[in-house]
């Protein structure tokens, strides 16, 4: 495990479903991240927390919702989705002010059908 | 808004060889660039961090460089083994933000 642990794996939901992402990580960071990876794309940010705060959103739809409980938990929560959401959803983490790099997670493989 | 390149977007090379993997961007004002490996599926494993400040970082068989003024990076991986084969991103972190920019990554593959 990287210190960053992501459920589920693998998710598959038709388009009027309503599911959630988990994130969670117990390094002391104090920022969170969503990332999203498609096919032949680099790398998406999607939104950033920083002490629990949102302090960015990356023009996402808002079918897509975020929500960071605590420092230490992020969800994405998921309704009414379309087949090109499909995609690799990576959560990060990172400490504030220190250069010590992100940490990233397994990722959550969303399937929309 | 910064951009990051890699080049090649995939190479192939027969097992033992050494190589070199290259990552441009746009924007020097740079905070940290981080080398990410990634396996099909899967998330994304930190290789490598150069601070703004350094030159190089090395890491076993890795070692990568850092030219800030001219908006470079190599990864460079020593006698490569067939485990080796992923897809290697760079990315980079800008001065006073706290986000990634990453590359579309190059496709490894090690030959046995």
């Amino acid at each position: 495990e990287t210190g960053v642990t992501q459920t589920p794996r693998h998710l598959v939901m038709g388009m009027t479903n309503k599911k959630s992402l988990k994130c969670e990580q117990h390094l002391g960071h104090n920022a969170m991240y969503w990332y999203k990876q498609s096919a032949k794309k680099p790398l998406e940010l999607m939104f950033v927390y920083n002490f629990k705060e949102q302090t960015e959103n990356n023009s996402v739809p808002s079918r897509f919702s975020p929500e960071c409980p605590n420092s230490s938990h992020l969800f994405l929560h998921l309704h009414t989705l379309q087949p090109e959401d499909s995609a690799l959803y990576l959560c990060a983490s990172s400490p504030i002010g220190q250069n010590y790099g992100y940490t990233f997670g397994s990722g959550t493989r969303l399937t929309v059908v | 808004k910064q951009e990051v390149t890699q080049i090649p977007a995939a190479l192939s090379v027969p097992e033992g060889e050494n190589l070199v993997l290259n990552c441009s961007f746009t924007d020097s004002a740079i905070y940290n660039l981080q080398w990410f490996r990634q396996d099909p599926g899967k998330g994304l494993t930190s290789l490598l961090l150069i601070q703004s400040s350094q030159r190089e970082q090395t890491s076993g068989r890795l070692n990568a460089s850092l030219d800030k003024s001219s908006g470079r990076s190599t990864l460079y991986i020593a006698a490569s083994q067939p485990g080796d084969s992923a897809t290697y991103l760079c990315a980079v972190t800008l001065t006073g933000a706290n986000n990634l920019f990453f590359g579309t990554g190059t496709r490894l593959t090690v030959i046995p």
